[in-house]
């Protein structure tokens, strides 16, 4: 079965420090691996992908995240946290060979002055 | 948001009555999704359609309704039979991974609050 799993509800950063949201997935095959962040009552945005190629993948808002096979983990982070970056974040995960997508359960960053 | 719609933003119905949520895409995508979002549960995917005329049951399909009748559109309709209808709904789309491995985009939500 596939599966998503982001085993912190919420992360606390100060403002300028890095952050780290933690992702784990398991899935059948080689898996394309997507971060999404959603504010209050809005969709959610795309902010980065892993496809194949260098395990570290740079996104939008100066997010970047490691994917590591044998951990199989793909982690979101960023070297200097925002006010503006607390949000929701989720994780997903699509199988190679079929396009459905799976999602963790979110984690909700707070990035406090 | 961009490119996907869905109305109304905020919904109230009675219980017992059906109500259909409207998706629409002018992004010329060929996969459409509705997903339902619970607090702490993240995304539940409720219906999914690769292209016209064809949809399939997700996880969490009971109670729920779709058509396909048109790339553009992709109605859900949330039925009587639903327990729980309360929910923040989000439909997305995403190219067809035929050429290459795309993302979905996703629309601003419906918030639908049964009584």
């Amino acid at each position: 079965a596939q599966s998503v799993a982001q085993p912190e509800d919420q992360v606390n950063v100060a403002e300028g420090n890095p952050l780290t949201v933690k992702c784990t997935y398991s899935v059948s095959g080689n898996p394309y691996l997507f971060w999404y962040v959603q504010y209050p009552n809005r969709g959610l945005q795309f902010l980065l992908k892993y496809i194949t190629g260098d395990n570290l993948v740079k996104g939008s808002y100066g997010f970047e995240a490691e994917f590591n096979k044998s951990q199989t983990s793909f982690h979101l982070k960023k070297p200097s946290a925002l006010v503006s970056d607390s949000a929701l974040y989720f994780c997903a995960v699509r199988p190679y060979n079929f396009n459905k997508f799976y999602f963790g359960s979110g984690t909700k960053l707070n990035v406090k002055p | 948001d961009g490119g996907i719609t869905q109305s109304p933003k905020y919904l109230f119905r009675k219980e017992g009555q059906n109500v259909t949520l409207s998706c629409e895409q002018n992004l010329n995508h060929d996969a459409m999704y509705w997903y339902r979002q619970d607090p702490g549960q993240g995304l539940r995917l409720i219906y999914y359609s690769q292209i016209v005329n064809d949809f399939q049951k997700g996880d969490i399909a009971e109670g729920y309704s779709v058509s396909r009748e048109k790339k553009e559109s992709f109605p859900l309709t949330v039925t009587s039979a639903q327990k729980n209808p309360t929910a923040f709904y989000l439909c997305a789309s995403s190219a067809e991974a035929l050429a290459g491995v795309y993302e979905q985009y996703f629309g601003p939500g419906t918030r639908l609050t049964v009584t």
